[in-house]
């Protein structure tokens, strides 16, 4: 069965510092996998996907499938960026299996 | 373009009761799937419906229903009302569902008593 990990509950940093969210999964097939967002107050939205390459709000994620992973990375955090970020994984029809989300505090 | 809409946005029922629960998706959109968000587990994945058809079905027990109409919307019932039942309901749309983008509704919070 397929699974998504968010280790961290939790992570707080400072504005201005680098950021690195963790996800790894576990699927048997060719996963593709998702960034959501949701900020206060607001609905879930896609951040990014794998498969666009994109980097979106100056956040990156690259898939390693050697080490099943999917890490979300932005070189300088913002007060901004403060939210609740879910890793999630679509294993058929629109089916997303979501990791339990990290919550990100960026700090003035 | 409109988001995907949900209604009501809050529902307060007791135990034992029965709940309807209405999405309406993405103009285009054809696949509709329905997710519960709750503090100690987070968002789990209801059921997905395309044309009318449940396509995809989660881990829940058979009171949890739902069907799609001929115009994409989507309704999900809650029948025979748990305490855990207590949760975010998430809407999400997509175009056809094929390992897509989904697009999310704001949710309806359903609070049982």
């Amino acid at each position: 069965a397929q699974r998504v990990t968010q280790p961290e509950k939790l992570l707080s940093v400072f504005k201005g510092a680098p950021v690195e969210l963790k996800c790894n999964y576990s699927y048997s097939g060719s996963p593709e996998l998702f960034w959501y967002v949701q900020y206060s107050r607001q609905r879930l939205q896609l951040l990014l996907r794998h498969i666009s390459r994109e980097s979106i709000k100056g956040f990156t994620a690259d898939l390693n499938k050697g080490e099943t992973s999917f890490h979300l990375k932005k070189p300088f955090a913002q007060e901004e960026d403060s939210a609740m970020y879910y890793c999630a994984l679509n294993s058929g029809y629109s089916t997303l299996t979501f990791g339990k989300g990290t919550m990100l505090l960026v700090s003035p | 373009k409109a988001g995907v809409t949900q209604t009501p946005r809050y529902l307060i029922k007791t135990r034992g009761q029965q709940v309807t629960l209405s999405c309406s998706p993405i103009s285009g959109h054809r696949s509709v799937s329905w997710y519960q968000q709750t503090p100690g587990q987070g968002l789990q994945f209801l059921f997905e419906y395309f044309s009318e058809t449940q396509r995809n079905k989660g881990n829940f027990p058979g009171r949890f229903s739902g069907r799609q109409f001929s115009n994409s919307r989507s309704e999900m019932n809650v029948s025979t009302l748990e305490l855990g039942d207590s949760a975010l309901y998430l809407c999400a749309s997509a175009r056809s569902g094929q390992r897509e983008t989904q697009y999310f509704g704001p949710g309806t919070r359903l609070l049982v008593l």
